[in-house]
């Protein structure tokens, strides 16, 4: 089975600085995609960011991009000019391409911003 | 177009009753997923349908737990008799098949259980 590891499980910023959290992944497949998705207080849970195994480029939103190795099955998330806002748990995601495939999750890394 | 709606959002009830939680998906996805989340465990996927299918249940914790999808816009997960331990926030999900961009898992806002 494809396992997802996230090893920070705390990290902290300074707000208006850069953090980056780390993920890492198993997998035999060449076609998958992999996701970080944040999860605030509310609970609920929202799609930060998508990378597709075939793009060589890394994905970018805003001011979150994500440095994808796959040859290391890294997959880190940056956050740059970090706000208030961001603080929250990370997870990162794993999904196999193809039919029938569920959705592997990290345990996750709770970001804290610092004032 | 509405995301996925999840119901009740919050539940409190006593040990022995029945809960039943209630999903519906994005309108057009083909899979839809249960998780549930506790500090203890993480998010953990209880069951997951594709085509109102259930596809792969090994997570469903025990007989207490019944998941059903008797459409494309509605799925329920059941627990019966509910003990303190199954005191958790529990997310349903939905997706296209995932190939090109219909690959993404879309999450209700969760319904928060609490069995006392």
């Amino acid at each position: 089975a494809q396992t997802v590891t996230q090893s920070q499980p705390e990290m902290s910023v300074q707000e208006a600085e850069t953090v980056t959290l780390s993920c890492t992944y198993d997998t035999s497949e060449s076609d998958y995609y992999l996701f970080w998705y944040k999860q605030p207080p509310s609970r609920q849970m929202i799609l930060v960011i998508r990378q597709e195994a075939y793009k060589q480029q890394n994905a970018t939103e805003n001011r979150f991009s994500v440095n994808f190795q796959k040859a290391a099955k890294s997959f880190s998330l940056k956050i740059s000019d970090s706000q208030l806002g961001d603080a929250a748990m990370y997870f990162c995601a794993y999904r196999r391409g193809g039919t029938g495939n569920q959705f592997y999750f990290g345990t996750g890394t709770s970001l804290t911003v610092i004032p | 177009d509405a995301g996925v709606i999840q119901s009740p959002r919050h539940e409190v009830t006593e040990m022995g009753q029945e809960v039943t939680l209630r999903c519906k998906p994005i309108s057009g996805h083909d899979y839809l997923f249960w998780y549930r989340q506790t500090m203890m465990r993480g998010l953990e996927l209880l069951i997951y349908f594709n085509n109102n299918v259930p596809i792969d249940d090994s997570g469903m914790p025990e007989d207490r737990f019944s998941a059903k999808m008797p459409n494309a816009s509605f799925s329920t997960l059941k627990i019966q008799p509910s003990e303190p331990r199954d005191s958790a926030v529990y997310f349903c999900a939905s997706s296209l098949v995932p190939t090109g961009t219909g690959n993404t898992i879309y999450f209700g806002e969760g319904s928060w259980l609490t069995v006392v």
